[in-house]
């Protein structure tokens, strides 16, 4: 069975500008959680997205958010990037939602904003 | 405070050793406790999962939580240079997940 798939892997842009990820959960997988990763604040809740629907959000910005697709796969986009941006971005997948203690990550996405 | 404390480390030990990982946190509604596993460039991996107090054992790995003291332990038997990575307390009320910073592990041959 294909893991979590993250893409892209690297991402470097400047800021101001916006940017999109993407992830293919696990196959059979409905829920997908998104985390930001830093050295100084840890793994961070963004949000969860469970049949197209936002079922949880983390304590962000606006200017980040997401959506889900119908075969499960989901991005999420970041507006008006700032430098305090940069971050390993993690997909995580499970089953159904409010199973989330037992989550599947991907590899992430690096993004660096310059 | 932060809601779940870890030490950052870094940790370093000789192949073979006992390793002890810990975390302490606050919010007493905390019900589920996880350990995830975070080799460099990649996602984190879940290791264990425990639900509510007591001891749980995986091979070389076991998981302790002990509620009253708001604490949860992972240790390691017989470590090995494989097991050189970042190790990230997890813990969840509802739908809410809250992760340690992560103890970067390092085992020597």
């Amino acid at each position: 069975k294909a893991g979590v798939t993250q893409t892209p892997r690297y991402l470097i842009k400047t800021r101001g500008q916006q940017v999109t990820l993407s992830c293919s959960p696990i196959s059979g997988h409905r829920s997908v959680s998104w985390y930001q990763q830093t050295p100084g604040q840890g793994l961070q809740f963004l949000f969860e997205y469970f049949s197209e629907t936002q079922r949880n959000k983390g304590n962000f910005p606006g200017r980040f958010s997401g959506r889900q697709f119908s075969n499960s796969r989901s991005e999420m986009n970041v507006s008006t990037l700032e430098l305090g941006d940069s971050a390993l971005y993690l997909c995580a997948s499970s089953p159904r939602t409010g199973t989330n203690e037992k989550l599947f990550f991907g590899s992430g996405t690096q993004l660096s904003v310059l | 405070q932060k809601e779940v404390e870890q030490d950052p480390g870094p940790l370093s030990v000789p192949e073979g050793a006992i390793v002890s990982l810990n975390c302490t946190y606050s919010n007493s509604a905390f019900q589920y406790f996880m350990w995830y596993r975070q080799y460099s460039r990649k996602g984190p991996e879940l290791l264990m999962y425990t639900y509510s107090s007591g001891n749980k054992e995986d091979g070389r790995f076991t998981a302790q939580v002990d509620k009253s003291s708001k604490y949860i332990s992972l240790f390691i038997r017989d470590s090995q240079p494989s097991d050189s990575a970042t190790y990230l307390c997890a813990m969840k009320w509802n739908n809410d997940m809250r992760f340690g910073a992560g103890t970067r592990l390092t085992v020597k041959p």
